[in-house]
């Protein structure tokens, strides 16, 4: 059974400060998905990033940024100098066979002014 | 190109009562997901669909029922409704081709108050 850990629930930060969350899966398969969604007060769920178990280049888009490391099961993601829009709840999703997603709880990120 | 639609946006059940969620997609994905997402807790998979004509169970499927008639439409049913099913609903697809599984794009939830 695969199983996506977000221990952190809630993270607060001030404006233009950088914001790393964590993500630990756990799975059987050699082939898989790692996705990160947020979800604005609004409510949709809007998709930021994907990337296979055979990739582990780390990149950069924008203000976003992942480190993927299969040695220790985890998908980081940071948001640099972040912005009071940025404030939402981060899923981090796992993808195995026929594309079925596993969540996790989610981490609220709080970006004061 | 609206993407993922969902229709209700909101609906209020009273206990028995039954009802249907209706998701559409204009991308012509193979595959559609029903999940539901309760508080504190990241969204959890009743229903999927590799194609027309097939659904399958995930990991909550217990009180609903789907059909994939057509392509482009996924359908959630709830025979009876029990306050448990309070929840916000999502749908979602995604085209999947080679065995490389695509992004799956969420509509934008239905929230369903069960009293």
């Amino acid at each position: 059974a695969q199983k996506v850990t977000q221990a952190q629930t809630e993270i607060s930060v001030v404006e233009k400060e950088d914001v790393t969350l964590d993500c630990v899966y756990e799975t059987r398969d050699t082939t898989y998905y790692l996705f990160w969604y947020k979800q604005p007060p609004s409510g949709e769920l809007v998709f930021l990033i994907r990337r296979n178990s055979f990739d582990e280049q780390n990149e950069i888009s924008g203000r976003y940024s992942w480190n993927f490391q299969k040695s220790t099961s985890s998908f980081n993601f940071t948001i640099t100098a972040s912005q009071v829009v940025d404030s939402a709840v981060y899923f981090c999703a796992l993808s195995e066979a026929l594309g079925k997603l596993q969540f996790g709880a989610g981490t609220q990120v709080v970006v004061t002014p | 190109n609206a993407g993922v639609t969902q229709t209700p946006k909101f609906r209020v059940l009273k206990t028995g009562q039954s009802m249907t969620l209706l998701c559409a997609q204009d991308m012509n994905h193979e595959y559609m997901y029903w999940y539901r997402q309760d508080p504190g807790m990241g969204l959890r998979l009743i229903h999927y669909s590799v194609g027309e004509g097939t659904t399958a169970k995930g990991e909550v499927p217990d009180g609903y029922n789907v059909s994939r008639l057509k392509k482009q439409n996924f359908l959630l049913g709830l025979e009876s409704a029990a306050p448990s099913q309070t929840s916000v609903y999502f749908c979602a697809s995604s085209y999947t081709g080679t065995g490389v599984w695509e992004t799956q794009y969420f509509g934008p939830g239905t929230r369903l108050l069960v009293l």
